[in-house]
């Protein structure tokens, strides 16, 4: 069946650098692209999306890029901040219905 | 996007009773989704609600065990039934506004 695979399972970066989340997806129907961010306790909450028809896209400190060829998209933090620690979560789908990826636990070192 | 409220926000339940959970919306929709998160766990989806019609289980998801109710386009509700232990989780509803999921806060249901 439908498959999202994310890595890695955590990341601990020096604040001020980058981090990067990869996740890659298996079915190929797959058109829409969204990144939710969860901190402890809360509900998810989307933070960046992209469609199929898009290679990039940005939003200030987060950009996803998505090859569609492979499969795979990322997640890129830049200027990392304290406050970016948390669970990041992929998803790919398509009308209405996704699949998750395992989730990322981020943490930034102050 | 939509706002959803969510309740309860959490309960702790005697194993081999039920618990009904109740999802809001501010906005006509026309499918909500019911979605359960184990602990440190990825989302996983229960079942898809329209109004009007049956909900749509997922693999390993059934009816009897979690019956939803669909009313109207604002509303819903998910029974977790019969439960276990094994049902301790995060309960979230969701609608999906313009795309990407609005989620609400969630149920954190503990079952001794």
């Amino acid at each position: 069946g439908e498959n999202v695979e994310q890595h890695p399972s955590t990341l601990s970066v020096q604040e001020g650098d980058s981090a990067v989340i990869k996740c890659t997806y298996s079915d190929s129907a797959s058109n829409y692209f969204p990144w939710y961010k969860q901190e402890l306790g809360k509900r998810p909450q989307l933070i960046i999306d992209i469609r199929s028809n898009v290679g990039e896209k940005k939003d200030q400190r987060i950009a996803v890029t998505l090859n569609k060829t492979a499969k795979h998209f990322s997640l890129h933090i830049t200027e990392t901040q304290p406050e970016d620690s948390a669970v990041y979560f992929c998803a790919a789908g398509s009308t209405y219905k996704y699949i998750f990826g395992t989730g990322t636990r981020l943490k930034v070192l102050a | 996007s939509a706002v959803i409220s969510q309740k309860p926000s959490r309960d702790i339940c005697q194993r081999g009773t039920s618990l009904t959970i109740q999802c809001q919306v501010d906005s006509q929709v026309t499918m909500m989704f019911w979605y359960r998160q184990q602990p440190g766990q990825s989302l996983t989806l229960i079942a898809t609600a329209n109004q009007g019609s049956e909900a749509t289980y997922e693999s390993g998801f059934v009816i009897d065990k979690f019956p939803i109710s669909r009313p109207n386009l604002t509303f819903s509700t998910l029974t977790v039934s019969n439960m276990s232990p094994e049902d301790s989780s995060i309960y979230l509803c969701s609608v999906d506004w313009n795309y990407g999921y609005t989620f609400g806060s969630g149920t954190r249901l503990t079952v001794v």
